[in-house]
């Protein structure tokens, strides 16, 4: 069955980097796209970009720009997102997802709590 | 910046019909925007519900479903469960790769 894993919950000092994986199987992982994105707490969904699993093609949301970086191991079937600058307002539960196109999202990681200390 | 706007907060009656919508601050939603909704529950990963404005994902149950209504997208909860209270969101077809997610609704079934 096609799952999710991503890596575990990280604690990162303001300006520092942080790269979440999510490991994916039970699919060919070449052949759909992974999504991320993240929950702030008290605050909605926030969609931060997506990556190819076939040729590593990204597209991220324009208010992370210069500061995300999406990459994936096909070897391993792994998605990576790197995050660098954090900030307070970067802690938040991150979740990577399948993508089939046309916003249709359909498995999801268990999510990673990033928690940046003000 | 287009912002996508989503009511707040909702509340229906168990058996109830609800709609909520999902709007932009500047133009009308069609379905070249991919309108597409998420459910999440507190400690839990969101789960599609509906994609490519009125295609529901695979389990969903039938009292979900999505259209346009007007300059809107729109979901609609047809015999609203109490299982139902959560958050939902829409997001939408910016263009050029970029998807932005309104700001959500809380639902609430009492």
């Amino acid at each position: 069955q096609v799952q999710l894993v991503q890596s575990g919950a990280e604690v990162e000092k303001p300006g520092a980097s942080v790269k979440v994986s999510c490991k994916a199987s039970g699919y060919t992982f070449t052949s759909y796209g992974i999504s991320w994105v993240r929950r702030a707490p008290g605050q909605g969904l926030e969609w931060m970009g997506w990556i190819s699993g076939y040729n590593g093609n990204t597209h991220y949301a324009q208010t992370l720009q210069g500061r995300v970086t999406m990459t994936t191991d096909t070897s391993t079937s792994t998605a990576y997102m790197e995050l660098r600058s954090l900030r307070s307002d970067d802690t938040a539960v991150y979740y990577c997802a399948r993508n089939l196109g046309s916003g249709h999202l359909d498995y999801w990681g268990q999510g990673t709590l990033v928690t940046v200390p003000s | 910046q287009t912002v996508v706007t989503q009511e707040p907060s909702f509340s229906v009656s168990p058996g109830g019909t609800v709609t909520l919508t999902c709007g932009l601050s500047s133009g009308s939603v069609s379905t070249s925007y991919y309108p597409s909704w998420y459910q999440q529950t507190p400690g839990q990963a969101p789960r599609t519900l509906i994609y490519s404005t009125t295609t529901r994902s695979s389990g969903v149950p039938d009292r979900f479903s999505g259209s346009i209504l007007g300059n809107k997208a729109a979901l609609t909860i047809t015999g609203a469960q109490a299982e139902d209270e959560s958050d939902y969101y829409c997001v939408l077809y910016m263009g050029s790769g970029i998807w932005v997610f309104g700001g959500g609704t809380k639902l609430t079934v009492l």
